[in-house]
């Protein structure tokens, strides 16, 4: 297992453009999270799953982001009709309730630019 | 609502030095609290958890709960901890950890 995965590494998009992120996790993690990183800033809580019930949504979340993990393996980020302030970098990071509490594993994550 | 606060966002030493980074949390109730490793290039990985009073690479930290601090600590610093350290805290029960905005560490030679 190489770790966590996501992909497009890189996505540079027009305003407007719908954009989606894919993020695998460890194979045997059932929880799986998105944050979001700007510049100087630590990683900002989006969305929580267990499985493929999405458990928790940060009121800050736009409702132009919509996440998905169908059948609770991989979880997709999409992004609707873009604007420049989604610039960031978008962390995926799972963790399972079997193991160390509390330690996420993260991805390299997904920089998107929106010119 | 839970908070964590990092005053510094950079911190510069030299190799040999005692190294500090300083973690406040704000939470009304009994916090978990870890620290977390971003090395140039790599992937934000868990340090250390306060649950486990364990020394990683070192470095240690404890929890105050009457100052409401985790600093983070190492006696003799090496090049090799250059790197961004992230403070973050789960209430007790939530899966969710709140990340500070990071620390910047620089270690010269």
């Amino acid at each position: 297992d190489t770790g966590v995965s996501q992909n497009p590494r890189h996505k540079i998009t027009k305003r407007g453009q719908n954009v989606t992120f894919r993020c695998d996790p460890i194979s045997e993690h059932n929880r799986l999270y998105w944050y979001r990183q700007t510049l100087g800033q630590g990683p900002e809580f989006l969305t929580y799953f267990q499985n493929e019930a999405q458990l928790e949504k940060s009121r800050l979340l736009s409702d132009r982001f919509s996440a998905e993990r169908p059948k609770g393996s991989f979880s997709t980020l999409e992004i609707q009709r873009t604007e420049q302030g989604d610039s960031a970098m978008y962390l995926c990071a799972s963790s399972s309730d079997r193991g160390r509490g509390g330690e996420l594993f993260f991805g390299e994550g997904s920089r998107l630019t929106v010119l | 609502a839970q908070r964590v606060t990092q005053p510094e966002k950079l911190l510069s030493v030299f190799k040999g030095a005692p190294v500090e980074l300083k973690c406040n949390y704000s939470y009304s109730g009994s916090p978990e609290l870890f620290w977390y490793v971003q090395y140039s290039r790599q992937r934000l990985q868990l340090l250390l958890r306060h649950i486990s009073r364990e020394s990683i690479k070192g470095f240690t930290a404890d929890l105050n709960k009457g100052e409401t601090s985790f600093h983070l600590k190492k006696p003799f610093a090496q090049e090799e901890d250059s790197a961004m350290y992230y403070c973050a805290l789960s209430g007790r029960g939530s899966y969710i950890p709140t990340f500070g905005r990071g620390t910047s560490l620089i270690v010269h030679p």
